[in-house]
């Protein structure tokens, strides 16, 4: 029973460079979502996910950020030519339903993943 | 707008001494839920609690316990007798049912530090 696998846990890039994160949720888990956490301060939403479908991008950087969740595979948080500022910790979380729907089970918390810590040199 | 105020930065406690993190949320929703989690210093997210709206009832959880005041627009998380492994930062979270999409609005955590 796995819980939310994210991967690379650390990763480090060279200013310019491109990252690829990689969340894949838990099993039967269709709603997938990206929150960044920068150096002492809280997490920040960034992307809502459904199989295939991008529902909610309000929180992304309009440049050089992208995210997907294919059908099959993992979601992936893209980020081109880094800079240092995108320095952080990326967590997923994911959900078999909607959070927040009125008619949403209590015992269904958003479920997220150990994260993956990007330092860009 | 929608919002979660964690007022203490840090805390510092002896063990064994009771020690609570304040949040207080705003929202225009009736329909909303919050959590609490636990980001230790290995850096994972832990689920400690959801509540919804409608449900004031505090709960307990061993040493853990919740009061959720809506009058007030707080849900203040205590922990009794404190110990070491509880240093951790603590995060207050909400999410709205009429939001479509059901993000997490967090706080921007309280460090809890547990001396022995």
């Amino acid at each position: 029973n796995a819980g939310v696998m994210q991967n690379p846990r650390h990763l480090v890039r060279r200013r310019g460079q491109e990252a690829r994160l990689r969340c894949s949720p838990m099993k039967g888990h269709s709603h997938v979502y990206w929150y960044r956490q920068l150096p002492e301060e809280g997490l920040k939403f960034m992307v809502y996910l459904q199989k295939e479908n991008i529902i909610d991008e309000s929180g992304m950087p309009k440049e050089r950020f992208s995210a997907e969740f294919p059908k099959e595979g993992p979601s992936i948080l893209r980020i081109q030519q880094v800079v240092r500022g995108d320095s952080a910790a990326y967590f997923c979380a994911s959900s078999p339903i909607k959070q927040g729907a009125a008619s949403s089970s209590y015992n269904s918390p958003l479920h997220f993943g150990n994260g993956t810590r990007l330092t860009v040199t | 707008a929608q919002k979660v105020t964690q007022a203490q930065t840090e805390i510092s406690v002896v063990e064994k001494e009771d020690v609570t993190l304040d949040c207080v949320y705003e929202t225009r929703d009736t329909t909303y839920y919050l959590f609490w989690y636990k980001q230790p210093p290995s850096g994972e997210l832990v689920f400690l609690i959801r509540r919804n709206s409608f449900d004031e009832q505090n709960e307990i959880s061993g040493r853990y316990s919740w009061n959720f005041q809506k009058s007030t627009s707080s849900f203040n998380f205590t922990i009794t007798a404190s110990q070491v492994v509880d240093s951790a930062v603590y995060f207050c979270a909400l999410s709205e049912a009429t939001s479509n999409t059901g993000k997490l609005i967090f706080g921007q955590g309280t460090t809890l530090q547990v001396k022995p």
